[in-house]
């Protein structure tokens, strides 16, 4: 049963070019969240989207930034003209259903991918 | 703004202690609390969602309590072993937009000398 992958573990991007974070969620999932850790911080909630829908996209830079969850695929986090404040770890989550309150479901996360932007 | 606060930042302790850390979120529509462990260069681990006041839960070594009225819980680790050496990190679901983000504490980094 594989879990959360996240691709490239890796990232290094020169400034002004585009990166592009590519998440599968775990079988039978189909709730994914995006976190990023910038150094020296804790993780904070970025986006959560459904299949085709973005539900809360309330953490996520006004700018530059974009998230998408195809029906088919991976969901794919995207940043364009890269700066140096973009230097962080991302990392996406998944869980099978939209919470409700007082459920006892995790998150699963996956390794994360470190974008370093030079 | 909601914070979700950890304590301590980090700790050292000799193979065999048993020690306790505290996070503390806000109580105001509180949905669940969320532990896990997080061991350098993986992912984060779920230990422990927590959603009723009073609740108690145990994984192996590991137990965990939670006060939702004021708004606590401490995670315990009885009889402390080497791989036990992580960071663990809660996060509070406060509902506020039903969708189940999490909110994160910066996490107690606990280091377990052998």
């Amino acid at each position: 049963n594989a879990g959360v992958m996240q691709n490239p573990r890796h990232l290094v991007r020169r400034r002004g070019q585009e990166a592009r974070l590519r998440c599968s969620p775990m079988k039978g999932h189909s709730h994914v969240y995006w976190y990023r850790q910038l150094p020296e911080e804790g993780l904070k909630f970025m986006v959560y989207l459904q299949k085709e829908n973005i539900i809360d996209e309330s953490g996520m830079p006004k700018e530059r930034f974009s998230a998408e969850f195809p029906k088919e695929g991976p969901s794919i986090l995207r940043i364009q003209q890269v700066v140096r404040g973009d230097s962080a770890a991302y990392f996406c989550a998944s869980s099978p259903s939209r919470v409700q309150r007082h459920s006892n479901q995790p998150q699963h996360f996956g390794d994360g991918t470190r974008l370093s932007i030079l | 703004i909601l914070n979700v606060e950890q304590s301590p930042q980090s700790l050292h302790v000799q193979e065999g202690d048993s020690t306790n850390f505290t996070c503390s979120f806000p109580s105001s529509n509180f949905y669940a609390l969320h532990w896990y462990r997080w061991e350098t260069a993986k992912s984060p681990e779920a230990l422990f969602v927590m959603t009723l006041n009073g609740d108690e839960k145990k994984k192996g070594r590991i137990s965990a309590t939670l006060n939702t009225k004021e708004g606590y819980s401490y995670l315990y680790i009885k009889g402390s072993q080497p791989e036990d050496s992580a960071t663990y990190l809660c996060a509070s679901d406060n509902g506020s937009s039903n969708t189940g983000k999490l909110i994160f504490g910066q996490g107690t980094t606990l280091q377990v000398k052998p």
